[in-house]
């Protein structure tokens, strides 16, 4: 069965440090990746999506980035943090059909003081 | 631009009670329509896929409609419990590019 992994859980970050947060699928092969963003009163706020290994389109411009070096592994990571990138990420997955349902991971909360 | 709303952002009713959460949407054409349930602290979970062409479906005591002509889609709870208290998530899909639009969520509490 697919599985998928998030860490860490919980991250407290002084604004201006940088970001590295992970997610990783197993048990499927060659998904689509996603990373949401979910702030209180804004809902689930899709950041980038991957098709493939280095394939990232972006949607909201920011100071984020990601990266997927490898199929089940994808890495959301700033340079910079601000006060505003606080939140709940979530890591996502689908497989590559037009129904797309999404297999979300645990999530991170992140907080920026 | 797309907008997605759901009705409210909280619904409260009576265990055994049917909920209705509405999810009404402007300026897409999606070719399916997802809802997903998210507990507190966690990631949302998918529970039902209707598309374009369907007018209804049902999975146990969950049943969603689909009216493209209102651009609306109706998610119900027949014979509510305690246990479906949890914020329940719509998401308009469709096209080449495998992307979700989210609705901001309705909170449904479920009262014994």
């Amino acid at each position: 069965s697919q599985t998928i992994h998030q860490w860490p859980a919980t991250l407290v970050q002084p604004v201006g440090s940088p970001l590295s947060l992970e997610c990783t699928v197993e048990g499927t092969s060659n998904p689509n990746l996603y990373w949401y963003r979910q702030a209180a009163g804004r809902g689930l706020q899709l950041l980038f999506y991957s098709v493939g290994i280095g394939q990232i389109s972006s949607e909201v411009p920011q100071n984020l980035s990601a990266s997927r070096p490898q199929d089940r592994q994808f890495i959301l990571s700033s340079k910079k943090l601000l006060l505003s990138d606080s939140g709940f990420y979530l890591c996502a997955w689908s497989v590559r059909v037009s129904d797309n349902e999404q297999f979300f991971g645990p999530g991170t909360r992140l907080t920026v003081l | 631009s797309q907008k997605i709303e759901q009705n409210s952002e909280a619904l409260n009713i009576q265990e055994g009670k049917t909920a209705t959460l509405t999810c009404n949407y402007t300026n897409y054409s999606p070719a399916y329509l997802q809802w997903y349930r998210q507990d507190p602290g966690r990631g949302p979970v998918f529970l039902l896929l209707i598309r374009e062409n369907e007018k209804e479906k049902r999975k146990e005591r969950l049943k969603v409609t689909f009216d493209t002509t209102l651009k609306q889609s109706l998610f119900h709870i027949t014979a509510s419990q305690p246990a479906d208290s949890a914020t329940y998530l719509c998401a308009l899909g469709g096209g080449s590019n495998y992307k979700l639009t989210f609705g901001k969520g309705t909170l449904l509490t479920v009262n014994p």
